[in-house]
């Protein structure tokens, strides 16, 4: 199966900072690559997909990018409710797969 | 904007088995594929098990291959998991989530809220 790896675990920032999320994917070149936010209490909600397509009501000051094995997600101005688990997750192949997450953390 | 209802979550113990259910509503349920994914207290998440709009094809996590089986009625605009020998592992919030297509894609676009599953004796 495919592994993702995410880094760092844990992103310690102030609101107004930039983050800057990594996603390594493991053995293969991966297209179809997805990022979720999870906050505290709540379900995952898609952020984007297909590597740097936006989901509906992903806010502007996301962004996200990359191709084959190493991919980003950067949060330009990070805002309160930006704190939360991040995820990235791979539907190139069965049995899709979830990085362990990334943290951001005030 | 879509909705997803699972129900059925709760204690079992060891070696017995639950069914869990979930309710979609907001958009044309028989054309999408829908998938279940997990998440175990303070961890990270697991994919599960998918079908396909007409039911045609199923896939599975190898952790719950002969154990869990996916099932939909389309014309209730439900999806099921029943789940049996259930182990302590298996322990975990189980969220329904929509595929982006009618054929198992693992685009994952829209989760329920989940509903616990815990194994205990």
């Amino acid at each position: 199966e495919i592994v993702l790896t995410q880094s760092p675990g844990t992103l310690s920032l102030s609101p107004g900072q930039r983050a800057t999320l990594f996603c390594r994917v493991s053995q293969t070149s991966i297209s179809y690559l997805s990022w979720f936010q999870q906050k505290p209490g709540q379900a995952p909600r898609l952020l984007f997909y297909g590597a740097s397509r936006r989901a509906t009501g992903s806010p502007d000051r996301f962004s996200a990018s990359g191709s084959g094995t190493d991919f980003t997600l950067s949060i330009t101005r990070l805002e309160p409710e930006d704190f939360a688990m991040y995820y990235c997750q791979q539907y190139e192949t069965s049995p899709w797969t979830f990085g362990q997450g990334t943290k951001v953390e005030i | 904007e879509v909705q997803l209802f699972e129900s059925g979550g709760g204690l079992v113990q060891p070696g017995g088995s639950l069914r869990l259910s979930c309710a979609a509503s907001e958009f044309t349920f028989s054309d999408y594929a829908m998938t279940w994914v997990r998440q175990a207290p303070g961890k990270g998440l697991e994919w599960v098990s998918s079908i396909s709009a007409g039911s045609d094809a199923t896939s599975y996590a190898g952790s719950v291959k002969g154990r869990f089986t996916i099932s939909r009625d389309n014309s209730k605009n439900m999806m099921y998991l029943q789940m049996n020998s259930l182990r302590a592992g298996d322990t975990a919030v189980y969220y329904c989530v929509r595929d982006g297509a009618r054929y198992i894609s693992g685009l994952i676009d829209n989760w329920g809220q989940g509903t616990l599953v815990t194994v205990s004796s």
